[in-house]
């Protein structure tokens, strides 16, 4: 079956420290991969997505960065956070080709202080 | 631009009651409509969706009306349950060239049921 990790589950994080949160994929090849930011009381903002390896599309410029090292791994960092980063984040995926279905993580509530 | 708008921002029901949530799209290209539940604290999960052949779809008590010429669908849930209190995602989406697939959501309805 498959399943999405996603960790860590909170993150406490000053001003201007760096950032990674990481998600893996299991029990599927080639997923289209998501990172999706949802402030307090609000929708789902999606930041970065990619169809493959190496292969990231950015939705919305920002002080984050996303990196797809392995097949079913998606990494989303920072150098420098900012107050503003705080949020929820979700990674989610996508069956490639074959499903219109998203599977979202547990999510990671960071707060940056 | 927001390309689907969701309403209300925010519901409470008594239990047994009927929740309706809606929402509007504007591009005539999406062809694929779903509703995600979001529990606190968690991602959210697929509940139900339909397609735009189709006018209405039932599962258990969820069903999604649509209306295309309107360009409108809805979430009606049935003798609502105070285990039903989540936020609720409409999304819609339309297929990309390349493999690429980015659904578009609404801001999200909190519903809240009353025992």
């Amino acid at each position: 079956s498959q399943t999405i990790h996603q960790w860590p589950a909170t993150l406490v994080q000053p001003v201007g420290s760096p950032l990674s949160l990481e998600c893996t994929v299991e029990g599927t090849s080639n997923p289209n991969l998501y990172w999706y930011r949802q402030a307090a009381g609000r929708g789902l903002q999606l930041l970065f997505y990619s169809v493959g390896i190496g292969q990231i599309s950015s939705e919305v410029p920002q002080n984050l960065s996303a990196s797809r090292p392995q097949d079913r791994q998606f990494i989303l960092s920072s150098k420098k956070l900012l107050l503003s980063d705080s949020g929820f984040y979700l990674c989610a995926w996508r069956p490639g080709l074959i499903s219109e279905k998203l599977f979202f993580g547990s999510g990671t509530q960071l707060s940056v202080l | 631009q927001q390309q689907v708008k969701q309403s209300p921002q925010s519901l409470i029901v008594q239990k047994g009651g009927i929740s309706i949530i809606n929402c509007a799209y504007e591009n005539t290209a999406f062809d694929y409509f779903p509703w995600y539940q979001q529990f606190p604290g968690k991602g959210p999960a697929l509940l139900i969706a339909i397609r735009p052949d189709v006018s209405e779809k039932k599962e258990g008590r969820f069903t999604i009306s649509f209306n295309k010429s309107a360009k409108q669908f809805s979430l009606h849930i049935m003798d609502s349950q105070p285990g039903d209190s989540a936020t609720y995602f409409c999304a819609a989406s339309a297929h990309a060239s390349g493999g690429s697939y980015i659904p578009t959501f609404g801001r999200g309805t909190s519903l809240i049921v009353h025992p």
